[in-house]
């Protein structure tokens, strides 16, 4: 079984600082790691995935996150937020394994909440 | 990456009556689609695993009879709430594993149910 824990449910941030919000799993198997982020009333759209090779991943929109294996982490990263980043961001992991093709279900943090201001 | 259209976005029902929420893959087959469940401020949880032709399986704690799930062709997933409470009120998220991404999952945008 996976577990993901964000251990801040909200980050007040002003607009132009950098910014990193935690995510740590726990995982008895190898797992892919991913960073959602969901707009008021709006379903979840993929920021950046960690699947293998360098542990440095850049995303969408200026994000980019670091898998740690030693510290079971994966943060996430801006260097300069700007108003619309504002949303809630989610943390997932999926493992590794089964059949080619086949899905594996996410397993979610309990999000961050990302408050840009001016 | 591929796109996944959920129906309803909005919908108010009474105590008591029954909600579909449809979920269809657009331009690509998906065999499996996922339907989480989230509360205000909390994050997604997994209800149950529709997988087409076969039955859905269901996390511990979901009841089958009251979370009605279809997945009755390659490109349509319907997860129906019937006889619904207040307490079904919820926001509803479907996903299916992106063809076009590797190891991607696409989300539907939701659909907020409000019983009354």
């Amino acid at each position: 079984a996976q577990s993901v824990t964000q251990l801040d449910s909200q980050v007040p941030v002003f607009e132009e600082a950098p910014v990193e919000l935690r995510c740590n799993y726990s995982s008895s198997v190898s797992v892919y790691l991913f960073w959602y982020v969901q707009y008021p009333n709006q379903g979840l759209q993929l920021l950046l995935k960690y699947l293998s090779g360098s542990t440095l991943v850049k995303g969408i929109n200026g994000f980019e996150a670091e898998f740690n294996k030693s510290q079971t982490s994966f943060h996430l990263r801006k260097p300069s937020v700007h108003i619309s980043d504002t949303a809630e961001y989610f943390c997932a992991v999926s493992p590794h394994g089964g059949k080619a093709g086949t899905a594996s279900k996410l397993t979610f943090g309990t999000g961050t909440r990302l408050q840009v201001t001016l | 990456g591929a796109v996944v259209s959920q129906h309803p976005s909005r919908v108010i029902c009474k105590s008591g009556t029954s909600v579909k929420i449809e979920c269809r893959s657009l331009d690509f087959q998906a065999t499996t689609m996922f339907w989480y469940r989230q509360f205000p401020k909390q994050s997604l949880m997994l209800m149950a695993t529709s997988n087409e032709g076969s039955k859905a399986t269901y996390e511990q704690g979901v009841e089958k009879d009251k979370f009605l799930i279809n997945h009755a062709s390659l490109t349509l997933s319907t997860l129906t709430v019937t006889s619904a409470h207040p307490e079904d009120s919820s926001f509803y998220i479907c996903s299916a594993r992106d063809p076009l991404a590797n190891y991607g999952y696409t989300f539907g945008s939701g659909t907020r149910l409000t019983v009354v």
